[in-house]
């Protein structure tokens, strides 16, 4: 099986653009998914298929891919956003998460 | 719209089987789109796939965890169960249930999630 590595914390400011990324050498031939988890809460869809984006999740949340790095990137970061995120990936031989990033927004 | 309930014990002895069963309202399980697959989270950790099972009962595991692991349906109840032998402290965890979308022949990603139920592995 494959891993995917994510950088354990990501801070910024409110209003600013907050970029996490998410790396595997599966990523050019899979796509990714991202999760967001707040607190002693269920995860919940925000990207899925590198860059589409649910029903319901706000604008802001975008996704993008490059050869073996994908990238959440929440632009105008608001205080709400603070949570971790989990990058996923699946093939013929099953799903992968990321180990998980803290985003603080100071 | 699409709810998950996941049940069972909440405590666990070591070397027994844990055992949990995800109810699932507002859909039909015997959708010809979706897995429906178990992910859990040790406590201060981050998430591990376990498994998923088709309507049909076709299944994928995760290799580390296959050997220990079983996951079976009951389309007639709506619902789906995970069974996890010979457990150990290791295996304590919140437990989620989730609805695992098809793309092609692959399942792929999990929408919406259950609100998880905590086990703990303990004598």
């Amino acid at each position: 099986s494959y891993e995917l590595t994510q950088p354990p914390s990501v801070s910024v400011s409110p209003g600013q653009t907050a970029r996490i990324t998410c790396s595997g050498d599966a990523l050019p031939k899979q796509y990714a998914y991202w999760y967001q988890q707040k607190p002693g809460q269920a995860p919940v869809l925000v990207i899925y298929k590198d860059s589409e984006r649910p029903s319901g999740i706000p604008e802001r949340f975008s996704g993008s891919s490059s050869g073996t790095t994908v990238t959440l990137t929440i632009s105008g970061v608001q205080a709400e956003d603070e949570a971790d995120y989990y990058c996923q990936s699946a093939d013929s031989s099953g799903t992968v998460f990321g180990g998980g990033t803290k985003l603080t927004v100071l | 719209q699409l709810q998950l309930q996941e049940s069972g014990p909440g405590l666990v002895k070591p070397s027994e089987t844990l055992s949990l069963t995800c109810t699932v309202s507002g859909g039909s399980i015997s959708s010809s789109s979706y897995y429906w697959g178990w992910i859990r989270q040790p406590p201060g950790k981050g998430l591990e796939w376990i498994g998923s099972i088709y309507y049909s009962g076709s299944t994928y595991y995760n290799p580390s965890l296959k050997s220990r692991v079983t996951i079976s349906v009951d389309t007639s109840k709506n619902q789906f169960s995970l069974k996890l032998s010979s457990v150990t402290a290791a295996d304590t965890a919140v437990y989620y249930c989730a609805r695992h979308r098809l793309d092609v022949v692959v399942p792929h990603w999990f929408d919406p999630w259950g609100q998880g139920t905590l086990v703990t592995v303990s004598s």
